[in-house]
């Protein structure tokens, strides 16, 4: 069946712009993170969904980061005013349920450059 | 608050050879621990998982064991194969609701025939 997709899977911005990330977690998850891996890194939580519902943001690394999930399923986050600092690869993953025992499911991730 | 610490790589092996990386965590009460592997050019997926003490994950050939006396969840393999080249990342979830993962720095593995 159909895993996690996330779109575009690479993104280069002017220091400045806005840019939108899209994430389509696999039908019927319940739960949707989004995390920043910098190079040579392991992946860093930035923020979490239990359907459309914004549960934990804590992540978030400024208040130019910011994410939604409208309708329980498609997600997208937004940076706005692009540093080069947000360079890095936004991976989003998708859970059945909302136990810490859940195994994640990751999409191939967007590879963001800012020049 | 919560933290993975994994041994430092990148890690070389001939095939057949026995594979240990090392992963200790700092974490209050009882954590899930996991093992996630990147193949070159494919996503992070779940290797293995060990949701309480003394739990056993295993899969591919792979084992790890949930030892809470040693806060330690180290991988293990008795033969690699060139295939299972690839990054390894050992992650927790906390105890509790909260089931965001926390994720170590990751191990690059290569295994030449």
């Amino acid at each position: 069946g159909a895993g996690v997709s996330q779109s575009p899977r690479y993104k280069v911005a002017k220091r400045g712009q806005d840019v939108a990330l899209r994430c389509d977690p696999i039908s019927g998850h319940v739960s949707l993170f989004w995390y920043q891996q910098a190079l040579g890194q392991g992946p860093e939580f930035l923020t979490y969904f239990q359907n459309e519902a914004q549960l934990d943001k804590s992540g978030l690394p400024s208040d130019r980061f910011f994410a939604e999930r409208p309708e329980g399923s498609v997600s997208t986050l937004k940076i706005q005013r692009t540093q080069q600092e947000d360079s890095a690869v936004y991976l989003c993953a998708s859970s059945l349920g909302t136990t810490r025992q859940e195994t994640q499911y990751f999409g191939p991730g967007t590879r963001l450059l800012v020049l | 608050g919560d933290s993975v610490t994994q041994m430092e790589g990148p890690v070389t092996l001939s095939e057949e050879a026995f594979l240990t990386i090392n992963c200790t965590y700092t974490a209050t009460g009882y954590p899930s621990l996991f093992w996630y592997v990147q193949y070159p050019g494919e996503g992070l997926q779940l290797l293995l998982k060990a949701t309480k003490a003394d739990d056993k994950g295993s899969n591919k050939g792979f084992e790890a064991t949930y030892r809470k006396e040693t806060t330690s969840f180290h991988l293990e393999k008795g033969s690699v194969q060139v295939s299972d080249s690839a990054v390894y990342f050992c992650a927790l979830t906390p105890t509790g609701a909260n089931s965001k993962l926390t994720f170590g720095k990751g191990i690059t593995l290569s295994v030449r025939p």
